[in-house]
């Protein structure tokens, strides 16, 4: 079992939708990164948070970390947020970084 | 502007010829870290280096080799030893990941590796 998952794989949606995807993981961890890496192969930092909740824009990620859960969603989402979203944890122990295999999103007009 | 920079974007090689991907920061990050992506995978560690003149190996780290004699650059070879070298080669850099507080990774733009 991988130590970062994601879920779903592949979100197909209408532009507008509210889109969420979801990150689970069994580590303990330092930090969350949430990025977004288009189809040219470039990877932006989206989020990174520890605690609670951070807002930029139209995108909102979440993290409990009792749970080992985070969130991002994309409210009003356009044609234009049609990327790959990755999450990775910092491990606490080693501070390494454990990549999700992302979550292939494609926001239809 | 500060930024990483990877070169080239798209490389062909090939069998049995290594080949040296280049990365370049301007961030005056120490650490600096190479991943391999293959479809449907999450990012895969292959090397990492903290401090000049040292780096340290990843999950995958059989035929690839590294370089860090400058703070601002980290080159990655794929030798002809990597059985499966055609692949997404990313470099990221970011300040010392013991730092305290959050630290940010910033990302290069990618080299995508196809062996002809």
């Amino acid at each position: 079992k991988n130590e970062v998952e994601q879920s779903p794989q592949n979100l197909t949606a209408q532009e507008g939708e509210f889109i969420t995807i979801n990150c689970s993981y069994s580590v303990g961890i330092s930090a969350l990164h949430w990025l977004q890496q288009h189809p040219g192969g470039g990877i932006v930092s989206l989020f990174m948070l520890s605690s609670g909740k951070k807002k930029h824009g139209r995108l909102i990620a979440t993290i409990n970390i009792q749970e080992k859960h985070s969130s991002l969603h994309i409210t009003a989402s356009h044609p234009r947020d049609s990327a790959v979203y990755i999450c990775a944890v910092r491990s606490r122990s080693n501070y390494q970084l454990i990549w999700g295999a992302g979550t292939k999103l494609i926001i239809k007009p | 502007d500060g930024g990483i920079t990877q070169s080239p974007k798209y490389l062909f090689r090939k069998e049995g010829q290594n080949v040296t991907l280049s990365c370049e920061q301007n961030l005056n990050h120490d650490a600096m870290y190479w991943y391999r992506q293959d479809p449907g995978q999450g990012l895969r560690l292959i090397y990492y280096s903290q401090i000049v003149n040292d780096f340290q190996k990843g999950d995958i780290a059989e035929g690839y080799s590294v370089s860090r004699e400058k703070k601002e650059s980290f080159p990655l070879t794929v030798t002809s030893a990597q059985k499966n070298p055609t692949a997404f080669y990313l470099c990221a850099s970011s300040i010392f990941p013991r730092a305290r507080g959050l630290t940010e990774a910033f990302f290069g733009q990618g080299t995508r590796l196809t062996v002809v």
